[in-house]
């Protein structure tokens, strides 16, 4: 059964500073690889997406992830955070069975000092 | 808009009301899923969908119940209201041969149980 880990439930960054959260998965076979970001009493919005090829992945708003299969990592990074970054950050992982169903981790909830 | 929608938006329940959750789709999509949100836990898959008469279980299907009678419509049913199904719910689609590709939430039903 697949699996998420965001060891960081919140992380507090100065504004343009940089950002980097974690995610650990485990999965037996290639993963799909996510990130979502929500906002207070928001949905979710997809930041990016890792399905294969070139493992250094971007995204929307400035971030990117790098997915590394030794480590069964895919790190979410941004060289310079903004206020309006404060949010809440989850890592998934997909499977092609269940109706294609995610996995979720927990959640990293960041906040940015001004 | 092509997309998922969830009505109603928010909801207040009294323990032991019975209420449906509404989820359409309008992009033919065969897999229809739906999670709820908890904090500290991400989002985990209550039931889905793989096409019109076929569903099944998720990871906390408890308490609730689903049919899927048509490709666009897959409602979630709360049989008997809860303080536990305090959450906020969220409905997604895809399609079985793109997958992950189009993968579509919706923006969430805020669910209170009081």
């Amino acid at each position: 059964a697949q699996s998420v880990t965001q060891p960081d439930i919140h992380i507090t960054v100065s504004e343009g500073a940089s950002l980097e959260l974690r995610c650990n998965y485990s999965y037996g076979a290639t993963p799909y690889l996510f990130w979502y970001v929500q906002s207070p009493g928001q949905g979710l919005q997809l930041l990016l997406k890792y399905f294969s090829g070139d493992t250094l992945v971007q995204g929307i708003k400035g971030f990117e992830a790098e997915f590394k299969r030794s480590q069964s990592s895919f790190n979410l990074r941004k060289p310079s955070v903004h206020w309006s970054d404060a949010a809440e950050y989850f890592c998934a992982v997909g499977a092609r069975a269940a109706g294609n169903k995610l996995t979720f981790g927990g959640g990293t909830r960041v906040l940015v000092k001004p | 808009n092509a997309g998922v929608t969830q009505t109603p938006k928010f909801q207040v329940l009294k323990t032991g009301q019975s209420m449906t959750l509404q989820c359409a789709q309008d992009m033919n999509h065969e897999y229809m899923s739906w999670y709820r949100q908890d904090p500290g836990m991400g989002l985990r898959l209550i039931h889905y969908s793989v096409g019109a008469g076929i569903t099944d279980q998720g990871e906390v299907p408890n308490g609730y119940n689903v049919s899927r009678s048509t490709t666009e419509d897959f409602p979630l049913r709360l049989l008997s209201a809860a303080p536990s199904q305090t959450s906020v719910y969220f409905c997604a689609s895809s399609s079985r041969d793109t997958g992950f590709s189009g993968y579509t939430f919706g923006s969430g039903t805020r669910l209170t149980v009081v």
